[in-house]
């Protein structure tokens, strides 16, 4: 049973509308992340966040932006929607098992914009 | 070329076959690596996880780390209809830095 959640799960918009997508965690993780998948692509990391008021850019450059004002949420905005942004955008967090970082994830919010 | 090499696949068996899924890295610092599946309309979920060279098993799932030939493996043996699912390698350097994931390999276990 998933402890990270994400709404909307679908979403269609039109051009120049401005969106945010939810990511809510009740495990108490301190990193949480947000990435971006696109068929027959790798995960790209586009935001994350190692705390509240914390927050960076990923690997992949993008339009998005995150905010982090509590430990659970870390909510994702666009401004205003283009068709280019049109994915799958998935949220998680980490806990450090054995050194390694353990990502958990959320369902993902598949965003289409026309 | 990229950090990390996984063949998409899709990749076709029969209902207990054994299964090799693979991935190939260049970063040498690479210390811990991940196994996740995701199933359509979900998000990954981990598998496995171990750290530098050797094997882990579990249950029906082995994974394989050679570190000198920078490859990583998972096994799936007798392969259930219900592990049909995209298979994503990860990995990552010291403790606590980014994971890297490949771009994951599609599975149908047929019955």
């Amino acid at each position: 049973e998933a402890d990270i959640y994400q709404t909307p799960r679908y979403l269609v918009i039109g051009t120049g509308k401005k969106i945010t997508l939810e990511c809510s965690q009740t495990m108490g993780h301190d990193k949480m992340y947000w990435y971006q998948q696109d068929p027959g692509m790798e995960l790209h990391l586009i935001h994350y966040s190692y705390g509240v008021n914390s927050t960076e850019k990923g690997d992949l450059s993008s339009e998005s932006t995150v905010s982090r004002i509590r430990t659970e949420h870390f909510p994702l905005t666009l401004e205003s929607a283009r068709p280019s942004h049109t994915s799958q955008y998935l949220c998680a967090s980490s806990l450090r098992r054995d050194g390694a970082n353990v990502l958990t994830f959320g369902a993902g919010s598949r965003l289409t914009v026309l | 070329q990229k950090e990390v090499e996984q063949d998409p696949g899709p990749l076709s068996v029969p209902e207990g076959a054994i299964v090799s899924l693979n991935c190939t890295y260049s970063n040498s610092a690479f210390q811990y690596f991940m196994w996740y599946r995701q199933y359509s309309r979900k998000g990954p979920e981990l598998l496995m996880y171990t750290y530098s060279s050797g094997n882990k098993e579990d249950g029906r799932f082995t994974a394989q780390v050679d570190k000198s030939s920078k490859y990583i493996s998972l096994f799936i043996r007798d392969s259930q209809p219900s592990d049909s699912a995209t298979y994503l390698c990860a990995m990552s350097g010291q403790a606590g830095t980014a994971l890297i994931f490949g771009k994951g390999t599609t599975l149908s276990v047929s019955s």
